[in-house]
């Protein structure tokens, strides 16, 4: 079935580094791809997405990249902040069905 | 503020018991969605809903049921708890089904014993 795989499970950085995110899905037909953060005590929150027909999308300090060839999309956190300490959730889904699929999660931990 | 809400936000509840958590949402989405997170495991889907009326099995229904009978309302019951329901649930709900923003609730933590 529908697989998303998400590496790393824990990344730790120091303030102002950047940090990278890793995703890999299976099914070909997936065509959007959001990511979302989850503070602790909270549901998540999408914080950047990007479509099947665009390569990169930014919004200030973060970046998402897709590679459909591969099934890669990564999550790029540039200048990174004690703020950035989060779970981050990648996520695959398919136009005309109701499936999301999400990886396991990244404990990202941004050291001042 | 518009948004999702859940309830109870965490119920300690003993096997066999019934149960049910609730979510409405008031931003007039048609999908909504129950996901249970567990550790290492990340969001799994155990039910959806694309609109009023209608619901879908998602990765992990079994021993879960959920109703629509409005738009606002999906609440998700647990007939006769296990252990292994322990899990924070999360209520969702998407004005695009698949392709649009999900909005989640703060989550509802349910320990089985």
């Amino acid at each position: 079935g529908e697989n998303v795989e998400q590496h790393p499970s824990t990344l730790s950085v120091q303030e102002g580094d950047s940090a990278v995110i890793k995703c890999t899905y299976s099914d070909s037909a997936s065509n959007y791809f959001p990511w979302y953060k989850q503070e602790l005590g909270k549901g998540p929150q999408l914080i950047i997405d990007i479509r099947s027909n665009v390569g990169e999308k930014k919004d200030q300090r973060i970046a998402v990249t897709l590679n459909k060839t591969a099934k890669h999309f990564s999550l790029h956190i540039t200048e990174t902040q004690p703020e950035d300490s989060a779970v981050y959730f990648c996520a695959a889904s398919i136009k005309g069905t109701y499936k999301y699929i999400f990886g396991t999660g990244t404990r990202l931990k941004v050291l001042a | 503020i518009a948004g999702i809400t859940q309830a109870p936000t965490s119920q300690i509840l003993a096997a066999g018991r019934r149960m049910t958590l609730r979510c409405t949402q008031d931003m007039r989405h048609n999908a909504m969605y129950w996901y249970r997170q567990d550790l290492g495991l990340g969001l799994r889907l155990i039910h959806y809903s694309n609109t009023a009326g209608t619901t879908g099995k998602g990765e992990v229904p079994d021993g879960y049921s959920v109703s629509r009978a409005n738009t606002d309302d999906f609440p998700l019951t647990l007939a006769s708890a296990v252990p292994s329901q322990t899990s924070v649930y999360f209520c969702a709900s998407s004005g695009q089904a698949s392709t649009g923003e999900l909005f989640f609730g703060e989550g509802s933590r349910l320990t089985v014993l």
